[in-house]
């Protein structure tokens, strides 16, 4: 089951400007995640914000949670041509019990020229 | 160095043949997953297992069956019975939990001839 839905499905940009992708989910949640990955390798995490905190930072990174829209976003500043990979947001389903397992949504191929 | 290792890298596999991909890790996580990767798709999870000697299906397990023997180790099996195996494999692992951030291997891209 897909929980997460990343928009667009693609971008491409020019090195030094910004990149911002969203993730909308459907269910309630505890937290979300956003992860990265190359062409052809496992995925690495970037960040995870829960379901109290509305905005985070880490380094280039700036994640936003609307909990009231079942929605994220991913803002990359100053982007570079090593920033080209594609992007995932995870959500775990708040339920009864405690959450077990993420839900990827399809990814997002962001595209930085130099 | 602590991290999680897939292997091998690239398998080739003949129609009606079962083949198992192998998933370590040294992080002392308890928790280990299977995920499938196709072109467009996302990740669709296979199994996943939060404890030694437990696991649970995913949402697209048919055709495939895992172990979960010792904590560090968590084989995929992609059986026969799956009628369209070529695929990228990625395991992960993390903290039980699915509030906890998942480490990932590097994958298996699995052929089938």
């Amino acid at each position: 089951s897909q929980q997460g839905e990343e928009d667009p499905q693609a971008l491409s940009i020019q090195e030094g400007e910004n990149a911002t992708m969203n993730c909308s989910y459907k269910t309630s949640i505890n937290n979300l995640q956003w992860y990265r990955q190359n062409s052809g390798r496992g995925l690495v995490h970037l960040i995870l914000i829960r379901s109290n905190e509305r905005e985070k930072h880490s380094g280039r990174l700036r994640v936003t949670l609307d909990t009231s829209k079942k929605s994220s976003s991913l803002l990359i500043t100053a982007s570079r041509a090593a920033d080209t990979a594609s992007y995932f947001c995870a959500t775990d389903a708040a339920t009864q019990g405690g959450s077990e397992k993420l839900v990827f949504g399809k990814g997002m191929k962001l595209t930085v020229n130099p | 160095d602590g991290g999680i290792t897939q292997s091998p890298k690239y398998l080739f596999r003949k129609e009606g043949q079962n083949v198992t991909l192998s998933c370590e890790q040294n992080l002392n996580h308890d928790a280990m997953y299977w995920y499938r990767q196709d072109p467009g798709q996302g990740l669709r999870l296979i199994y996943y297992s939060q404890i030694v000697n437990d696991f649970q299906k995913g949402d697209i397990a048919e055709g495939y069956s895992v172990s979960r023997e010792k904590k560090e180790s968590f084989p995929l099996t992609v059986t026969s019975a799956q009628k369209n195996p070529t695929a990228f494999y990625l395991c992960a692992s993390s903290f039980r939990g699915g509030y906890n951030e998942q480490f990932f291997g590097p994958g298996t891209r699995l052929t089938v001839l």
